[in-house]
């Protein structure tokens, strides 16, 4: 299968700062790119739908200023997250999909806020 | 929310079929139905995917019923390595969301 690239795989950060994530499409051009949060034995929750230059579409109870979506190419997507806080600590994923197609996902980021 | 309905877990004997159902009587026209699991801390991984007729590749088969309102995932012969969490999502285009899934479990 097509190949999704998310960096970093872990990151610790201080509370207060800032955390970038990427999620790179490597053998495909993604039109749509998913981002998803998951805590310890839950399923995946939707965050944010982006498409290619057009500003992400949030799910309900989402901050957008906090969860920041970049989608400025077709195979590079990042979410910052921002100020983040120990409750933002949890394991976000990324997926792509071409137009129509299946999607595939990152390997995802383990996220710890001390 | 979710479109589809998943038992919350299953066992299979090792090298046996593992038949794993979902519901989803509420699909519309335009709405594929994909499966993916997840191994432990890892990303999904794509299984199969399908809009009415039965599909087959190297991984698994998919049967939908022909009013398309569930669907069966079915592992040939299933390894230890297949244990995982299974997800159905019906989507269309920009909507991909995820339900509980079914833990399942394969025992030796």
């Amino acid at each position: 299968g097509a190949v999704v690239s998310q960096h970093p795989s872990r990151v610790i950060c201080k509370s207060g700062t800032s955390v970038k994530i990427e999620c790179r499409s490597l053998d495909f051009q993604a039109t749509t790119m998913f981002w998803y949060r998951q805590f310890p034995k839950q399923s995946l929750m939707l965050m944010a739908t982006s498409n290619e230059g057009s500003k992400a579409t949030y799910e309900q109870g989402v901050e957008k200023d906090k969860f920041l979506i970049n989608h400025a190419s077709l195979t590079l997507s990042t979410l910052t997250v921002t100020s983040a806080h120990p409750e933002d600590s949890s394991f976000y994923i990324c997926s792509a999909s071409a137009a129509n197609t299946e999607a595939f996902f990152g390997q995802g980021t383990r996220l710890t806020v001390v | 929310d979710a479109k589809t309905t998943q038992p919350t877990s299953m066992d299979c004997a090792e090298g046996r079929a593992a038949n794993l159902p979902c519901n989803h009587s509420t699909i519309s026209g335009n709405e594929y139905v994909y499966w993916y699991r997840q191994i432990h801390s890892q990303g999904p991984q794509y299984i199969i995917h399908g809009l009415k007729n039965n599909e087959t590749n190297e991984m698994a088969s998919l049967i939908i019923t022909e009013d398309r309102k569930s669907s069966t995932l079915i592992l040939p012969h299933a390894t230890l390595r297949d244990t995982a969490v299974y997800y159905c999502i019906v989507r269309e285009s920009n909507d991909m969301r995820f339900g509980a899934g079914t833990r399942l479990t394969v025992k030796p």
